[in-house]
């Protein structure tokens, strides 16, 4: 089974932009959440969508927003980039045949710079 | 507010040697702990899932135990090998405040040397 695919793997960006990441789950995965990793917080939850719905979602402005699709693939957006938005964005999907249980196997993640 | 501490953040040591990974967590209200591995610029890799109700699970040269009632676990490595040079990750699958969010330790930089 291929694993957890995110696009693309860089991005550079300048300050007021946006930007869109995918990520695609390992097929049969339905639950697919987004967080953030950098030097200073480490990796910090973003949100998790389940059956196309936002199941949950960390303490991140509205200027990050997020979808999945009926195929269980998923974008993330980020609105009006800032200099500390400059992270890797790591994205993990779950079987999740019970809620919260399975667990959770990540793609190579997007690395984002703003500039 | 759950918290995941690991400790030490950084451990050297010689190839062969058995070492054990510290996490703490301070609620013990969880679903589940799962320990990662790292490599520099890349995603994570799951090493270990263990759910609320387990004590440990056991992979090869790995072995992960989970005391809930403490708020600990340990990664126990065997005869450690180069490549098992890495960032070594906790996280819990928080059940209180921050229902079904996955809480990350900070990690364990671990080096193994020939």
């Amino acid at each position: 089974k291929a694993g957890v695919t995110q696009t693309p793997r860089y991005l550079i960006k300048t300050r007021g932009q946006q930007v869109t990441l995918s990520c695609s789950p390992i097929s049969g995965h339905r639950s697919v959440s987004w967080y953030q990793q950098t030097p200073g917080q480490g990796l910090q939850f973003l949100f998790e969508y389940f059956s196309e719905t936002q199941r949950n979602k960390g303490n991140f402005p509205g200027r990050f927003s997020g979808r999945q699709f009926s195929n269980s693939r998923s974008e993330m957006n980020v609105s009006t980039l800032e200099l500390g938005d400059s992270a890797l964005y790591l994205c993990a999907s779950s079987l999740e045949l019970e809620q919260w249980t399975d667990t959770q196997y990540f793609g190579p993640g997007t690395r984002l710079t703003v500039l | 507010k759950q918290e995941v501490t690991q400790i030490p953040a950084a451990l050297s040591v010689p190839e062969g040697e058995n070492l054990v990974l510290n996490c703490s967590f301070t609620d013990s209200a969880i679903y589940n702990l799962q320990w990662f591995r790292q490599d520099p610029g890349k995603g994570l890799t799951s090493l270990l899932l263990i759910q609320s109700s387990q004590r440990e699970q056991t992979s090869g040269r790995l072995n992960a135990s989970l005391d809930k009632s403490s708020g600990r676990s340990t990664l126990y490595i065997a005869a450690s090998q180069p490549g098992d040079s890495a960032t070594y990750l906790c996280a819990v699958r928080d059940y209180g405040g921050s229902q079904g969010n996955l809480i990350f330790g900070k990690g364990t930089k671990l080096s193994v040397k020939p």
